[in-house]
């Protein structure tokens, strides 16, 4: 069992859709950071939230930790090619726990 | 280029061997992380050191061990090989620790047990 749950696990979209990816968990955490990765790379960080409720914005990217912290999500408008790569959320339980990570492909 | 730089980058080896990885944090950080990646289990802590000792331990295995080096480079051991060990191993290094700390992946060694 998954600590942390992202959904969907795969989502292949035309250029120019929205798409929500969520990270859910029955834990509270103390930070929780999206990060995105391509192959043949290491993670890259995007983004960490500490707040509960706390909205981040990145250019088309937007990201929200829940009220209670247990849950984010991350929000992306107008989708492009270069926005392909594995999205990963992580959250710090005195280390970093990863969820399974959402395989975006976005179609030119 | 994150500044943390692994060798090798790809290895291929047999069941029941050992291997040695290696990891090189970015300039100044103290603080090193091994991570295992394969299909099924995603990214997994294994553990960190931090300054030489060793500060929190994940899911590594007994078969498994690693050492953070005076100049603070780092090395994962792998031995008594498994099919099941083949997965790329990330090393990630940080200047800070604690839940706000940025950690910095390097570009992991494919390991490949044949």
């Amino acid at each position: 069992t998954q600590l942390l749950e992202q959904s969907p696990q795969f989502l292949s979209i035309q250029e120019g859709e929205n798409l929500t990816v969520y990270c859910n968990s029955s834990s509270v955490f103390s930070s929780l950071q999206w990060y995105r990765q391509e192959p043949g790379e290491g993670p890259v960080l995007l983004v960490t939230v500490v707040t509960g409720g706390e909205v981040k914005k990145l250019k088309r990217l937007t990201f929200q930790f829940g009220d209670a912290r247990k849950d984010s999500s991350l929000h992306i408008t107008a989708a492009q090619p270069g926005d392909t790569g594995l999205y990963l959320c992580a959250g710090h339980l005195g280390k970093l726990i990863f969820g399974q990570g959402t395989t975006l492909q976005v179609k030119p | 280029d994150s500044g943390v730089t692994q060798t090798p980058k790809h290895l291929i080896t047999a069941t029941g061997q050992r291997v040695t990885l290696r990891c090189s944090p970015r300039s100044g950080d103290l603080s090193v992380y091994w991570y295992q990646q394969s299909l099924d289990q995603g990214l997994q802590f294994l553990i960190q050191y931090y300054n030489g000792e060793e500060r929190a331990k994940g899911n590594i295995l007994e078969r498994f061990s690693a050492q953070q080096f005076p100049d603070l480079h780092s090395e994962l051991n792998l031995s008594s090989l498994e099919l099941g060990d083949s997965a790329l191993y990330f090393c990630a290094s940080s200047s800070l620790i604690g839940s706000q700390s940025r950690q910095y992946f390097g570009p992991g060694t494919r390991l490949t047990v044949t």
